[in-house]
């Protein structure tokens, strides 16, 4: 049973550039979500889709915005890229959006802003 | 809004000893709560969850009840192992925010033999 996968595992990218990272849930999951994860934090909610829409919104920018794809898999894509972007980006997926839905972590994209 | 505070960090113990990372949390209703670890360099790895009041989730010989009266969530273990060096997060979804969740700041734990 293939667990939550990610692409790439790492990014070295400048400021102000964009970048695109990618998500492929659980088998059977439909509902994804993403979270920044700064170092020696907790993760904090970006987003999370379901049925190809974006559900909910945590207090990120406009800079961030995503995507779902008919197969359920999802991107995330940042724009105008700023220092502070630094940080480990986690995705999870779960079945359904609901409460009490468990969510099962991807290994995270580290992306690193110079 | 929902929020989760967990005990400040880092916390060292020989092994065999007894591990508590207290939790406390602040959110309306009967959220689900969920202990997560962390390994270095990796994502993060569902530990237990308990989803409604008195609730015990265990695994791997760790345990926390879900106490509604005490809004708390502590984590246990009888005795740790070196294997279980690793950061801890308490997490909450509440009634209000379906599955998302609301994570506390962590707590690094490690185990020396």
């Amino acid at each position: 049973d293939a667990g939550v996968t990610q692409s790439p595992t790492h990014l070295i990218k400048t400021r102000g550039q964009q970048v695109t990272l990618r998500c492929s849930p659980k088998s059977g999951h439909d509902t994804v979500s993403w979270y920044q994860q700064a170092l020696g934090q907790g993760p904090q909610f970006i987003f999370q889709y379901y049925e190809e829409e974006e559900r909910q919104r945590g207090n990120f920018p406009d800079r961030f915005s995503g995507h779902q794809f008919p197969n359920y898999s999802s991107e995330l894509n940042v724009n105008a890229l700023l220092l502070g972007d630094s940080a480990l980006y986690l995705c999870a997926s779960s079945l359904g959006p609901s409460l009490k839905k468990t969510q099962y972590f991807g290994p995270g994209t580290r992306l690193l802003v110079l | 809004g929902d929020s989760v505070t967990q005990m400040e960090g880092p916390v060292t113990l020989s092994e065999e000893a007894f591990l508590t990372i207290n939790c406390t949390y602040t959110a309306t209703g009967y959220p689900s709560l969920f202990w997560y670890v962390q390994y270095p360099g990796e994502g993060l790895q569902l530990l237990l969850k308990a989803t409604k009041a008195d609730d015990k989730g265990s695994n791997k010989g760790f345990e926390a009840t879900y106490r509604k009266e005490t809004t708390s969530f502590h984590l246990e273990k009888g005795s740790v192992q070196v294997s279980d060096s690793a950061v801890y997060f308490c997490a909450l979804s509440g009634e209000t925010s379906g599955s998302r969740l609301t994570f506390g700041e962590g707590t690094q734990l490690t185990v020396n033999p």
